[in-house]
């Protein structure tokens, strides 16, 4: 019983493709977030949705949109990508806003672009 | 501003050797902290963490962690390290915004 997932785990792809990255909880959470993961294993928050209503929207390339169709899924969509894109895209979810509710990380998406 | 530094990259340690991590923070009122664990090709995973009360708090695989309000800490200790330990140390701090901030992390290295 996976309680976060994400889909596809790895991504390879060329410079200018559009892809997407899925990701799922079955928690009963409200709360989701994507966060990039880069070479230094420094963690950035990208956004966050509250009840499908955006709530974080850190400092990132329009190219990334994210998409939330219910509580349960939060998806990525990345278009033209570009090489520096290149890093593992980690979903998370919790309940509610507070910043005292632990966080449930996905397995992360581990994407190149080539 | 809100931040999060653990001074240490990477720490190598010997395997049954015991282990602190660092971490300072940066916030204005009392902080809710949290400690989480990477392993190799894995999401994190939630070690403890701390709101109020006790300032030494217990979590999960055997670590504790000690809050010094003074020091503005909040370091991690294992009294024995396993090799399975090894892996990637993440602190945080819960920010006013929603938003956690994250440390950039420290590496733990077993060796055998």
């Amino acid at each position: 019983d996976t309680a976060v997932s994400q889909t596809p785990k790895y991504l390879v792809t060329q410079m200018g493709n559009d892809k997407s990255i899925k990701c799922e909880q079955n928690l009963g959470h409200d709360t989701m977030y994507w966060y990039k993961q880069d070479s230094k294993k420094f963690l950035k928050i990208m956004f966050s949705y509250n009840n499908k209503e955006l709530i974080i929207n850190e400092t990132v390339p329009n190219r990334f949109s994210p998409k939330s169709p219910d509580k349960a899924h939060l998806n990525l969509h990345i278009n033209s990508l570009e090489l520096g894109d290149s890093a593992v895209y980690f979903c998370a979810s919790t309940n509610g806003l507070a910043t005292n509710n632990e966080q449930f990380f996905g397995p992360g998406t581990r994407l190149t672009v080539l | 501003a809100q931040s999060v530094t653990q001074p240490d990259i990477h720490i190598t340690v010997s395997e049954g050797a015991s282990l602190e991590l660092r971490c300072n923070y940066s916030y204005g009122a009392t902080p809710y902290l949290f400690w989480y664990v990477q392993s190799p090709g894995q999401g994190l995973q939630l070690l403890l963490k701390y709101f109020s009360g006790d300032t030494l708090v217990q979590g999960i695989k055997g670590f504790e962690a000690e809050f010094k309000r003074s020091q503005s800490s909040f370091n991690l200790r294992k009294p024995s390290v396993h090799w399975s330990d090894a892996a990637e140390y993440f602190c945080a701090v819960g920010a006013s915004n929603y938003q956690l901030i994250w440390g950039a992390g420290t590496k733990l290295i077993i060796k055998p």
